[in-house]
């Protein structure tokens, strides 16, 4: 299974918009809607930032959301923090009952 | 809380079996509605999904690790292992342990992580 593609980087200023991509195929992405994304600060171990493809958990601010059309899913962050500089990954379910990640994507705030 | 806690040798000769624990407290390991599942990142890297096991014995693994790694559940003592066999270099990384939530198939909860360095 290939991973699935998302941008090396995307960077913004704070209070401005980013939107991360996350390509797969109809074996993942496109086959179900077990998307989730994930939060990786340097040093540390990811944190669930969406699930389902939409879903926030508790403690996860209203300004991440995710969306998803076809192939493509995609995370965005609407007024950028400082705090929001990490890598970010996707994940899908597959087909084959395996999970695969993105490439991961780091965010910049500029 | 739910917390996880990675705990491995550290270092490891190339051909060698790394053996790797997760002790679990705040779940049980043993719950209906959770898998676990364990999770690589190489220095440097992004992060490959390693395989999952469930309580009842049902697991699923990354093709891609050819049949070298085995999850196993150890209820009396809640915790999750990962046994990888015939390492080589390109085994060196971070191994997380996490939970996996059954219905909507996210990881929940994570661990902090356990450095294996593969080197003679």
């Amino acid at each position: 299974q290939s991973a699935l593609t998302q941008p090396p980087s995307v960077s913004g200023s704070p209070g401005q918009s980013v939107t991360i991509s996350c390509t797969g195929t109809s074996s993942d992405v496109g086959s179900d809607n077990r998307v989730s994304w994930y939060q990786q600060p340097p040093g540390t171990a990811p944190r669930l930032m969406i699930y389902e493809v939409t879903n926030r958990p508790s403690g996860v601010p209203d300004r991440f959301s995710g969306s998803k059309s076809g192939n493509t899913a995609s995370l965005t962050i609407s007024g950028l923090q400082a705090e929001d500089e990490a890598d970010y990954y996707c994940s899908s379910y597959t087909s084959s009952s395996t999970y695969v990640f993105g490439t991961g994507t780091t965010v910049t705030v500029l | 809380q739910v917390h996880l806690q990675e705990s491995g040798p550290g270092l490891v000769k190339p051909s060698e079996t790394v053996s790797l624990t997760c002790a679990v407290s705040g779940a049980s390991v043993t719950n209906n509605l959770h898998w676990w599942t364990w999770v690589r990142q190489a220095p440097g890297k992004g992060l490959e999904w390693i395989g999952e096991r469930y309580h009842t014995g049902l697991s699923h693994y990354n093709p891609s690790l050819m049949g070298r790694a085995t999850i196993s559940v150890d209820k009396s003592k809640n915790q999750i292992s990962l046994t990888l066999r015939s390492v080589t270099a390109a085994d060196t990384a971070v191994y997380y342990c996490a939970r996996v939530e059954g219905p909507t198939s996210d990881f929940d909860y994570w661990g902090q992580g356990t450095l294996v360095t593969v080197s003679s």
